[in-house]
């Protein structure tokens, strides 16, 4: 089982519309979670952080976090062609003495006009 | 306040040679992590740096290294290259350890082995 799933994609969502991002993890000792966005070609750039459950609001996007089903989701409100990239979620837990980010392998997304 | 930068952008070695990639972090940013990205592992963690020590090291073999000065900037060596090193390297700075570590990335280093 690998640390941290995403479904790869493409999610392929109108202008305008609600885009929902979904990842799940394995250690439940899990303590910080990242999304980030990654248009081809470039390198991932933070969106937002979530530490504990619920949700977080910031703009256009909202992260949920519920640690008792292990699975952390972006959702993206108003979605515009400028939001199609990847999106990675990257979860962080203690190992060694030091907090490790494991990523996940991204969700393609596509905002078509 | 300036970015996360990387150099060099592009860098075109040998089987067999090594190549240093420097990273200087965002201003006040103590913490630089590095990342290997390829299109068939994903973003896959090498070691994290704070105040000039190695905190922790993903699984990679000791081929790969690195070390941080005392202004934060930091440094990745890759000794004895081989054709699947071949990736993009990331470097990440954020302003402290722990659970509060929001990483921000440079551009990468683009490394081609051939």
């Amino acid at each position: 089982q690998k640390e941290v799933e995403q479904n790869s994609g493409p999610l392929s969502v109108p202008e305008g519309a609600i885009a929902s991002l979904n990842c799940t993890y394995s250690d439940r000792g899990s303590q910080s979670f990242f999304w980030y966005r990654q248009y081809s070609g470039k390198s991932p750039e933070l969106i937002m952080f979530i530490y504990s459950n619920g949700d977080k609001e910031d703009g256009r996007f909202t992260a949920q976090l519920n640690k008792a089903s292990q699975y952390v989701s972006l959702l993206i409100r108003d979605s515009q062609p400028s939001d199609s990239a990847t999106y990675l979620c990257a979860v962080r837990g203690m190992k060694g003495g030091s907090y490790i980010p494991t990523f996940g392998r991204g969700t393609s997304l596509i905002v078509h006009p | 306040k300036a970015g996360v930068t990387q150099t060099p952008r592009y860098l075109i070695k040998t089987r067999g040679q090594q190549v240093t990639l420097s990273c200087s972090p965002i201003s006040g940013h103590r913490s630089v992590s590095w990342y290997q990205q390829t299109p068939g592992q994903g973003l896959q963690f090498l070691f994290e740096y704070f105040s000039e020590t190695q905190r922790n090291k993903g699984n990679f073999p000791g081929r790969f290294s690195g070390r941080q000065f005392s202004n934060s900037r930091s440094e990745m060596n890759v000794s004895t290259l081989e054709l699947g090193d071949s990736a993009l390297y990331l470097c990440a700075s954020s302003p402290s350890q722990g659970r509060g570590n929001e990483q921000y990335f440079g551009p990468g280093t683009r490394l081609t082995v051939t």
